[in-house]
């Protein structure tokens, strides 16, 4: 099964505008990690977030990590249509060596 | 930057054939990694190996195998290709050790579609 889920599944949003997407876990990880994949392409690495931080910044990206609700968000500010992707959450769980273990993702549509 | 590519983009097999799947990274990560990534299932991880001709079983192992022969290569392969193993695979890499780090890099992904 998914250790990650990402709520909403699809997101659709006006140029400007910012998008959240959540993310939800089940058991204790040591990081948490978003990942950006364009249509028919490999995926690309975001932003970590450790467990024992609450926040992150990364230009227009904020993350933030809640491990008492096992959950994660993550928000982009004025997004653009190049934003237009599926993102992804992945975490490696304590004690689980390099492993990443993949949510279903979010598909984010930005229109002009 | 970490560039991890992989053989092919489109790949077009029939049932009962052998499938080689390539990838190769150009940055001496220890850690390799094959997904397969299915609509609505997410990325599912397949084989990984931390070290050359070391090798773990993922999550859906299950005719599959792997190879890793050198550091830089890690081969996928179906031995006897099955329709439902159409999907886009994708390949990734992570430094281990003293500096590691649990960010993977990933190749482009292969498309593979068994007739």
């Amino acid at each position: 099964s998914q250790q990650g889920e990402e709520d909403p599944q699809a997101l659709s949003i006006q140029e400007g505008e910012n998008a959240t997407m959540n993310c939800s876990y089940k058991t204790s990880i040591n990081n948490l990690q978003w990942y950006r994949q364009n249509s028919g392409r490999g995926l690309v690495h975001l932003i970590l977030i450790r467990s024992n931080e609450r926040e992150k910044h990364s230009g227009r990206l904020r993350v933030t990590l809640d491990t008492s609700k096992k959950s994660s968000s993550l928000l982009i500010t004025a997004s653009r249509a190049a934003d237009t992707a599926s993102y992804f959450c992945a975490t490696v769980p304590t004690g689980g060596g390099n492993k990443l273990t993949f949510g279903t993702g979010t598909q984010l549509k930005v229109e002009l | 930057d970490v560039k991890v590519t992989q053989s092919s983009r489109y790949l077009v097999k029939r049932t009962g054939e052998k499938v080689f799947l390539e990838c190769v990274q150009d940055m001496d990560h220890e850690n390799m990694f094959w997904y397969r990534q299915d609509p609505g299932l997410g990325l599912r991880l397949i084989y990984f190996s931390y070290d050359v001709k070391m090798k773990e079983k993922g999550d859906i192992p299950e005719g599959y195998s792997v190879s890793r022969e050198k550091k830089e290569r890690f081969s996928l392969i179906l031995e006897s290709a099955s329709t439902n193993q159409t999907s886009m695979y994708l390949c990734a890499s992570s430094l281990s050790g003293l500096v590691r780090t649990d960010t993977q890099y990933f190749g482009p992904g292969t498309r593979l579609t068994v007739l």
